[in-house]
């Protein structure tokens, strides 16, 4: 079981640039979460799904757009990068509960590091 | 009102020693609180949760100790290893929800040898 993955590991985008963050999850979890972490302000939800074809907001989803069109995979987008946009990115997933075997845990991917010159 | 305050930001203990790290919350709809233990170059991975009908859950050197009534809640490192030193979050999620949890900022831990 190779859990949560996220690809690519690094990526240096330049102002302006557009790119990607792709995560896949073997778990058949329902839910899945992009967040970032930035010292000192520890993790924040970008944006997160519920089921394969939803999306919604988190506590910071300006300048990112999302997009899970299969439940194992959650995309990232970065439309027009911004040098606030330097973090790393952390994919998890959970389970919804609905089939019993809920525990609240989230499992988390070993995140992408983004930098935006 | 939806903030999960931690502190301190930063510790180090002795081998041995009892690592404290504490958590406050505003929001009494927050049901569930776990902690969250980050190795560098790792994602976070579940170490304990606590709900609050309980004021005490305890696996092996991790307790974790819930307050309800002063919206606190600590995690307490018994024996402290070096093994353990990491980046330790609290969190909190909402009554019935997705589990969208809110992090405390994060306690970098490190225990000497």
């Amino acid at each position: 079981n190779a859990g949560v993955t996220q690809t690519p590991k690094f990526r240096v985008l330049k102002t302006g640039q557009s790119m990607t963050l792709l995560c896949a999850q073997d778990m058949n979890h329902e839910y899945m979460y992009w967040y970032r972490q930035d010292p000192g302000m520890g993790l924040r939800l970008i944006h997160y799904s519920v089921g394969e074809g939803t999306t919604a907001k988190g506590e910071v989803p300006d300048g990112y757009n999302v997009s899970r069109l299969k439940k194992q995979n959650f995309l990232l987008g970065l439309e027009s990068a911004a040098p606030s946009q330097t973090s790393v990115y952390f994919c998890a997933s959970s389970s919804s509960g609905t089939s019993g075997t809920f525990t609240g845990e989230l499992f988390f991917g070993e995140g992408s590091r983004l930098t935006v010159l | 009102q939806q903030q999960v305050k931690q502190s301190p930001q930063s510790l180090i203990v002795q081998k041995g020693g009892i690592s404290i790290i504490n958590c406050a919350y505003e929001n009494t709809a927050f049901d569930y609180f776990p902690w969250y233990q980050q190795f560098p170059g790792k994602g976070p991975a579940l170490l304990i949760a606590i709900r609050p009908d309980v004021s005490e859950k305890k696996e092996g050197r991790f307790t974790i100790s819930f307050n309800k009534s002063a919206k606190q809640f600590s995690l307490h490192i018994m024996d402290s290893q070096p093994g353990d030193s990491a980046t330790y979050f609290c969190a909190a999620s909402l009554k019935g929800g997705t589990y969208k949890y809110i992090f405390g900022t994060g306690t970098r831990l490190k225990v000497l040898a």
